[in-house]
């Protein structure tokens, strides 16, 4: 079945520094969301990536997607502490836009 | 609603008993999706419903797990003989099930103790 690999599993930064997690998936994917989880909260929509070597902005997020579609990234620049939380990508697949299957997340803390 | 909800919040429950998690989805979402995330893990997909049907049951972990959908609605995730391994907070997420931007959105939970 899909499978889909996010690293790092864990980073730590300083207030103002740059982070970046990275999504593989196993097949090629026809599209990609990505999930924001705060401690103690659940998943909010971020954003979906639909086409090849797309690139997306949210104010100090960028996101894009692979040309080839099996790969994903989300880039924040100059952190702040409420950039923390658990940042999930999640792909589908196989003719279907409606099932999503979910890295296991990068949790993002960040030190004042 | 203006949102997902589900209840309970909390359950607590004790090892061999039956319970069942309930989720209102938006108002018109005809795609509804329930999750399991154990501590500090990830999302676990369970099953997933379009309409009243669930095409994907792939993910029910046990013949111990089940799950419904009435009205095009409100759904029931039931897990019978509990056990502690069924600890976890059960995630309920619904879409609109058309087009090709479809955003879930999620509740906020209910996190099941089996004791």
């Amino acid at each position: 079945g899909q499978q889909v690999m996010q690293i790092p599993q864990y980073q730590h930064v300083q207030e103002g520094e740059d982070f970046t997690t990275y999504c593989n998936s196993s097949t090629t994917l026809s599209n990609i969301q990505w999930y924001k989880q705060r401690p103690g909260g659940h998943p909010v929509f971020l954003i979906q990536l639909v086409k090849s070597g797309e690139v997306k902005k949210q104010k100090r997020l960028t996101f894009q997607f692979g040309e080839a579609k099996k790969n994903s990234s989300l880039h924040i620049t100059a952190t702040q502490t409420t950039d923390v939380g658990t940042y999930f990508c999640a792909g589908s697949s196989g003719g279907s836009n409606y099932k999503l299957t979910f890295g296991k997340g990068t949790l993002l803390t960040v030190n004042p | 609603g203006a949102g997902v909800s589900q209840s309970p919040s909390n359950k607590v429950t004790e090892k061999g008993k039956d319970v069942e998690l309930r989720c209102d989805p938006i108002s018109g979402h005809t795609a509804l999706y329930w999750y399991r995330q154990r501590l500090g893990q990830g999302l676990e997909f369970l099953i997933y419903f379009q309409g009243n049907s669930a095409p994907d049951k792939s993910g029910l972990p046990s013949d111990r797990f089940s799950a419904e959908r009435t009205g095009e609605s409100v759904s029931t995730l039931t897990i019978q003989r509990t056990q502690q391994e069924d600890s976890a907070v059960y995630l309920c997420a619904s879409s609109t099930g058309q087009g090709i931007y479809n955003e879930q959105f999620f509740g906020p939970g209910t996190r099941l103790t089996v004791l």
